[in-house]
């Protein structure tokens, strides 16, 4: 298995653009989470799915942010209209959800915005 | 609030000692506890899960324990070696299944020859 694949690995762009990240999770894990990284704040968990749909966004910042899981294969958040304070390393993980919750992290994509 | 702690200064320990490592947390009562291993650059990556039930788990050269009273987990690395150099993570379920995990800020490991 290629393990969670997420894309683009780096991505810079000014402030007020629309941001887009992606995630492929692993084939056959039904739950997918999306993080954010920062040396200030650590890891933290912006919202995470259940069999594609939404269980718990309260880590979602603000309205400026929003995810989608449209099939179990694909996701996507989204930051509009972006700002500075939002450069982080973004990760996404996957987990089979019985099998005690271990996650399987992707390699993160790293969002500067200038 | 929910407190995770882990210390925040890098642990620098010579080649062979064991290195041991702390997540202390308050105003949690987890289910659960995971350890993960994150090099610069990636993303974390699982290495071993302890239950409220369990004392303790072994997995090769790592051990942990868990003190649900003292709210306390100990990650300890036996005959250390400079490829164990790391941030290693604590992070804390509550239960259930896909559980959504809280993450201790981490403690950077230095293995020195």
């Amino acid at each position: 298995d290629a393990g969670v694949i997420q894309s683009p690995r780096h991505e810079v762009t000014e402030m007020g653009q629309e941001v887009t990240l992606r995630c492929k999770p692993i084939s056959g894990h039904n739950s997918l989470f999306w993080y954010r990284q920062t040396m200030m704040r650590g890891l933290e968990l912006l919202i995470y799915f259940n069999n594609n749909v939404p269980i718990d966004d309260s880590g979602m910042p603000e309205d400026r942010f929003s995810a989608k899981m449209p099939n179990a294969s694909f996701s996507t958040l989204k930051i509009q209209p972006s700002e500075p304070r939002d450069s982080a390393v973004y990760f996404c993980a996957s987990t089979l959800s019985n099998q005690g919750g271990e996650q399987y992290f992707g390699p993160g994509t790293r969002l500067t915005v200038t | 609030s929910q407190k995770i702690e882990q210390n925040s200064e890098a642990l620098n320990i010579q080649e062979g000692k064991t290195a041991t490592l702390t997540c202390n947390y308050t105003n949690y009562s987890p289910a659960y506890l995971q350890w993960y291993r994150q090099d610069p650059g990636r993303g974390p990556v699982f290495l071993l899960l302890i239950r409220e039930n369990e004392k303790e788990k072994r997995k090769e050269r790592l051990k942990v324990t868990f003190d649900t009273t003292l709210k306390q987990s100990l990650f300890h690395i036996t005959a250390s070696q400079p490829a164990d150099s790391a941030t290693y993570l604590c992070a804390l379920a509550p239960g259930g299944t896909a559980s959504k995990l809280t993450f201790g800020t981490g403690t950077r490991l230095q293995v020195t020859l």
